[in-house]
């Protein structure tokens, strides 16, 4: 079945360094890709979204790129904040008309000031 | 917005009662989900709605029932709390059109624990 695999956290960054989290997976077909953001005492949000080969997401300086041929979707961003500190997921939807997720496990990030 | 509510953040039950957690969304959404979350395991799909009254199990339905009466209201119900039960669950909705694309939007959670 599909599954989606991140890098193990905690992860801890002082302020304006740079930030990667591996994402990479495993789907049958064209699955769109996700990162979500849990930030403490919330649920989670939609922090960017893939839905094809090469696509790039992007928001609030993060960024993703969908690559089939490594099949992954590693989350960056240039220069983090302290407001960044939160827990991130990656996952994905099979396509079509299946709305089902399936989540990594989550990493904690962790911004020092 | 779109607002999805819990009814409880926080929740205290015993072993063996039946526990029911409420999630209600006000965007007339098709699609709605409970999750649990552990620490470790990230999130992993209890059961999933497409309509009132429809239901489908996710990948850890056991020892869990849900109910969707009404196209807001999606509860899930513990019909005999036990101590593994203990967990962060966590509802969200999607709209019935956008197949695969549309993000899935979630509550701030119910933090369940079972004595």
């Amino acid at each position: 079945g599909d599954s989606v695999t991140q890098m193990e956290g905690p992860v801890t960054l002082s302020e304006e360094a740079f930030l990667t989290i591996n994402c990479t997976y495993t789907a049958t077909g064209y699955p769109s890709l996700f990162w979500y953001v849990q930030y403490p005492g919330e649920g989670l949000q939609l922090l960017l979204k893939a839905t094809k080969a090469d696509d790039k997401g992007s928001n609030k300086g993060f960024e993703a790129t969908y690559r089939k041929e490594t099949t992954s979707f590693h989350l960056e961003k240039g220069s983090v904040q302290v407001s960044d500190s939160a827990v991130y997921f990656c996952a994905l939807s099979e396509g079509g008309s299946n709305y089902k997720l399936t989540f990594g496990k989550g990493t904690l990030l962790t911004v020092n000031p | 917005d779109v607002k999805v509510t819990q009814s409880s953040r926080y929740l205290v039950k015993r072993t063996g009662e039946k526990v029911f957690l409420e999630c209600v969304q006000d965007m007339d959404h098709e699609n709605m989900f409970w999750y649990r979350q552990d620490p470790g395991l990230g999130l992993r799909l209890i059961y999933f709605s497409y309509d009132v009254k429809m239901k489908e199990k996710g990948d850890i339905p056991e020892g869990y029932s849900v109910s969707r009466e009404k196209k807001e209201r999606f509860s899930l119900i513990l019909e005999s709390a036990s101590t593994n039960q203990t967990s962060m669950y966590l509802c969200a909705s999607t709209p019935g059109w956008g197949g695969s694309n549309q993000p899935q939007h979630f509550g701030d959670g119910t933090r369940l624990s079972i004595l």
